[in-house]
């Protein structure tokens, strides 16, 4: 977890409201992923950012979701309007330098009601 | 297309025994295989892989795994289990399509470890 920055931890909103997630790779990465992870299940890849750009955002259901890293550094998921399908854990990650494995951020927790 | 499986939704062992959670592979080229953990309310974190070299890879708490090219196989091992290796445990495969360096998850195995 060290080195990846996610906030809220939690939350909690009703369904067709808007919400946003923060991420931010504190030691400076040009690639950063976010991930949505089910209950009971594994992260599957939502986007994957080179810099400032979208490189895969195939995953992205982009009818409500949208995301931005305008400065290359730090990005934000948002979903609006949330659905109750949306309840599930957001989780950033970066690439660990010269290596294969990502480093990944606590998660945000969202319940939608 | 890539994939990695495991079998097993929830694993029991007694402390002290050893342990094993299975995960096996499906890939295209030589596969980059990991191991991550995932503790309550946390985010995940890495603890083995395997890129090329040793079949038996050695990770962070005492964890080992075994690639097995002709099984398919990345078993993660632990020759004596804790209490508190009570956890989930994913097993992942590095995307070598289009999507290159994104991590394909297996479902989970929840370990359970009892005193």
């Amino acid at each position: 977890e060290a080195g990846v920055v996610q906030s809220p931890r939690y939350k909690i909103i009703e369904k067709k409201q808007p919400v946003a997630f923060w991420c931010n790779p504190i030691s400076g990465h040009n690639t950063l992923y976010w991930y949505l992870q089910n209950l009971g299940q594994g992260p599957e890849l939502l986007i994957r950012y080179e810099n400032e750009e979208a490189v895969d955002d195939s995953q992205l259901p982009k009818d409500r979701f949208s995301a931005e890293r305008l400065k290359g550094v730090d990005s934000t998921l948002k979903i609006q309007p949330a659905e109750l399908g949306d309840s599930a854990v957001y989780l950033c990650a970066v690439p660990r330098e010269g290596s294969y494995e990502q480093y990944f951020g606590p998660g945000t927790r969202l319940t939608v009601t | 297309a890539q994939s990695v499986a495991q079998p097993e939704d929830q694993v029991n062992v007694a402390e002290g025994n050893p342990l094993t959670v299975k995960c096996t592979y499906s890939v295209s080229g030589n596969p980059y295989l990991f191991w991550y953990v995932q503790y309550p309310n946390r985010g995940l974190q890495f603890l083995l892989k395997y890129i090329t070299g040793d079949n038996l890879v050695k990770g962070s708490y005492g964890f080992e795994a075994e690639f097995n090219k002709s099984q398919t196989s990345f078993h993660l091992k632990k020759p004596s289990a804790l209490v508190s290796d009570s956890a989930l445990y994913f097993c992942a495969v590095r995307d070598q399509g289009g999507s290159q360096g994104n991590l394909i998850f297996g479902k989970g195995t929840k370990l359970s470890v009892k005193p």
